[in-house]
């Protein structure tokens, strides 16, 4: 049972041009979101966040948006750049999980983007 | 913020050898660490998470353990292989927001 989804595996996104990630949840629970970066052969590395008390967080070219109606939220990189190439995570917390603070994971996006 | 070390970068093994892969972090302290999995052209999955020394919970069952003799260390064990085992095995703390990560291990069992 895949409580965060990503069902886009792949994007491709001119340079220059807006790219839009996206992922949905079923666990209602969920109270806390963040997106990584990830490169071959390396860990992930921390993006951006947002509260389930916001709908937007906007940190330079990356902003993510959530809608809670819908359970879902978006990752939009503009503009894109090459180096923005690499797998897209999302992940999602729930407070109620309490010390664990376990993070659950969608499957990824493959973002490339085209010079 | 935190550094999370973990290594060996890259391990072949073969089945039924045992497995020992290790992570320390610095830059806090009494973390909560976490061991995931990324299978090819999968997500993340957690197998274990600890809150503290000693405290080992498991996520899925499996033919692997873990430990956490320190505050700062937390160790991934097997005693036999599987084929199954390959993956990209990866160590993260988490402080009070994000995860921090390692550089992971590329783990191919043959």
């Amino acid at each position: 049972d895949q409580q965060v989804k990503q069902n886009s595996p792949s994007l491709s996104v001119q340079e220059g041009r807006i790219s839009i990630l996206n992922c949905d949840y079923t666990n209602s629970m969920f109270d806390y979101f963040l997106w990584y970066k990830k490169y071959p052969a390396e860990g992930p590395t921390f993006l951006i966040s947002i509260s389930s008390i916001k709908d937007k967080n906007e940190d330079g070219r990356f902003t993510v948006f959530l809608n809670k109606s819908a359970k879902h939220l978006s990752l939009h990189i503009v503009p894109s750049q090459p180096g923005d190439s690499a797998v897209y995570f999302c992940a999602a917390s729930a407070a109620s999980s309490g010390s664990a603070r376990q993070l659950t994971f969608g499957s990824g996006t493959q973002l490339t983007v085209l010079p | 913020s935190q550094t999370i070390h973990q290594w060996p970068a890259t391990l072949v093994q073969p089945v039924g050898s045992p497995l020992s892969l290790e992570c320390t972090v610095e830059g806090t302290s009494n973390p909560n660490l976490y061991w995931y999995r990324q299978a090819a052209g999968r997500g993340l999955q957690l197998l274990f998470y600890s809150v503290g020394i000693g405290q080992i919970s498991s996520e899925v069952p499996q033919n692997l353990s873990a430990s956490r003799p320190q505050d700062r260390q937390f160790i991934l064990s097997s005693k036999k292989l599987l084929l199954s085992d390959s993956g990209f095995y990866l160590c993260a703390s988490r402080g009070d927001t994000e995860a921090f990560f390692g550089q992971g291990t590329r783990l191919t069992v043959v």
